[in-house]
């Protein structure tokens, strides 16, 4: 069945350090792929999202792009600031069913 | 009020407690969940309604009991509940239930501690 796995955190960076988060996936077909981001006493926000190989969803400063040939969907950012700590959900969803598919989550902690 | 609210914010009971969470969607979306985030483990989804019919139940205890009496309101009503049903308790909803429509527009959680 389908399935996504994430980079396991903490992931503890520096201040305008470039940061990437692992995101593999495993489906048939071409699912849609989401980041979303959980700050700290929150809810889950939308990140970004792409719905078709190559391409790129970006956000914030923070992108990831649908790669078909490697089933990935790294998430990326050229400077994270420490309002970026957070954790972050990769999740896969397909046309024919409500269900989104989570990966476990990736905690971000940003230093000064 | 915008986007999807929740209310408790907080909420701490004992085991022998009946309390209920509510849940509000402002989105003009058809469909509604309810999920269980426990700390170290992935989300679990409980619940899922379409236009007010449930359609998922993912072998919840029978201790929590949804109600969704309108495409903008849900209810997860609660009782007897055990030390380990405490975790954060996360409503969504998404336009539709299938195709591009599978977007979850998240609540900002109630904390629940079971003492």
């Amino acid at each position: 069945g389908d399935s996504v796995t994430q980079m396991e955190g903490p992931v503890t960076l520096s201040e305008e350090a470039f940061l990437t988060i692992n995101c593999t996936y495993t489906a048939t077909g071409y699912p849609s792929l989401f980041w979303y981001v959980q700050y700290p006493g929150e809810g889950l926000q939308l990140l970004l999202k792409a719905t078709k190989a190559d391409d790129k969803g970006s956000n914030k400063g923070f992108e990831a792009t649908y790669r078909k040939e490697t089933t990935s969907f790294h998430l990326e950012k050229g400077s994270v600031q420490v309002s970026d700590s957070a954790v972050y959900f990769c999740a896969l969803g397909r046309d024919s069913n409500y269900q989104l598919i989570w990966g476990a989550g990736t905690k971000l902690i940003i230093k000064p | 009020e915008t986007g999807v609210t929740q209310t408790p914010r907080h909420l701490v009971m004992g085991m022998t407690n009946k309390k209920s969470l509510k849940c509000e969607q402002h989105l003009g979306h058809n469909a509604m969940y309810w999920y269980k985030q426990s700390a170290k483990k992935p989300l679990e989804l409980m619940f899922v309604y379409s236009l007010e019919e449930r359609v998922e139940n993912n072998s919840v205890p029978s201790r929590f009991s949804p109600e969704c009496p309108n495409s903008s309101h849900l209810f997860l009503h609660l009782h007897t509940l055990q030390p380990e049903d405490s975790a954060l308790y996360l409503c969504a909803s998404s336009p539709g239930t299938s195709g591009t429509n599978n977007e979850q527009f998240f609540g900002p959680g109630t904390r629940l501690t079971v003492l």
